[in-house]
């Protein structure tokens, strides 16, 4: 089926390990973004990218580290897990910046750091 | 920077009934605005999406409205179902993002 997969969904990590978030759309979608989500304070953009090669900030990026090596995939890297960064994790991908498509979004990743 | 709040947080109402809610976003100059569905553990549905230069859309039970100059989209469900127990969040376009708001938490009785 066509969509935003993310992997792992569910994923427990000690303070100070490193992991990857894995995204990936078949929809050749230009733009695509990570988001978390906190009890209470709605989603938070984290990195968005509007092509390959091109990444930017957005609103939380510390802690956060993104490449976009090919339109299809954008994996978030946690450098070092503190129990601030345990949240939901989505990701989510449209045509282009703008788009009066919107925004399609993976099922999400559950992260806690403990 | 752009801030969006939804009022109520949550709501409870019996099967049946119309109802409403309310978002709110303090910069005007968006692109478009989107309403989400979340269930429980889950992703974000895109319900509506209303591009800047409409007023509303519509699907099915679900309307919703924009009004640029005030700084507000309602989303209106009729006949409301317990199949349409869920958060409910809206997003303006701004920028080059979409900021959302915290969400609606519906609840419908049967």
């Amino acid at each position: 089926n066509a969509g935003v997969t993310q992997t792992p969904k569910f994923q427990v990590l000690k303070t100070g390990q490193s992991m990857t978030l894995q995204c990936a759309q078949d929809m050749n979608h230009e733009y695509m973004s990570w988001y978390r989500q906190d009890p209470g304070m709605g989603l938070r953009l984290i990195h968005y990218s509007v092509g390959a090669g091109i990444t930017d900030q957005g609103e939380v990026p510390n802690g956060y580290n993104v490449s976009r090596s090919t339109t299809e995939d954008f994996p978030l890297r946690l450098l070092s897990a503190a129990p601030s960064q345990t949240s939901v994790y989505f990701c989510a991908s449209s045509y282009f910046a703008g788009t009066e498509d919107g925004y399609t979004f993976g099922s999400g990743t559950r992260l806690t750091v403990v | 920077k752009q801030e969006v709040t939804q009022i109520p947080a949550a709501l409870s109402v019996p099967e049946g009934e119309n109802l409403v809610l309310n978002c709110s976003f303090t910069d005007s100059a968006i692109y478009n605005l989107q309403w989400f569905r979340q269930d429980p553990g889950k992703g974000l549905t895109s319900l509506l999406l209303i591009q800047s230069s409409q007023r509303e859309q519509t699907s099915g039970r679900l309307n919703a409205s924009l009004d640029k100059s005030s700084g507000r989209s309602t989303l209106y469900i009729a006949a409301s179902q317990p199949g349409d127990s869920a958060t409910y969040l809206c997003a303006s376009y701004y920028g080059q993002n979409f900021v959302f708001g915290p969400g609606t938490r519906l609840s419908v009785l049967p």
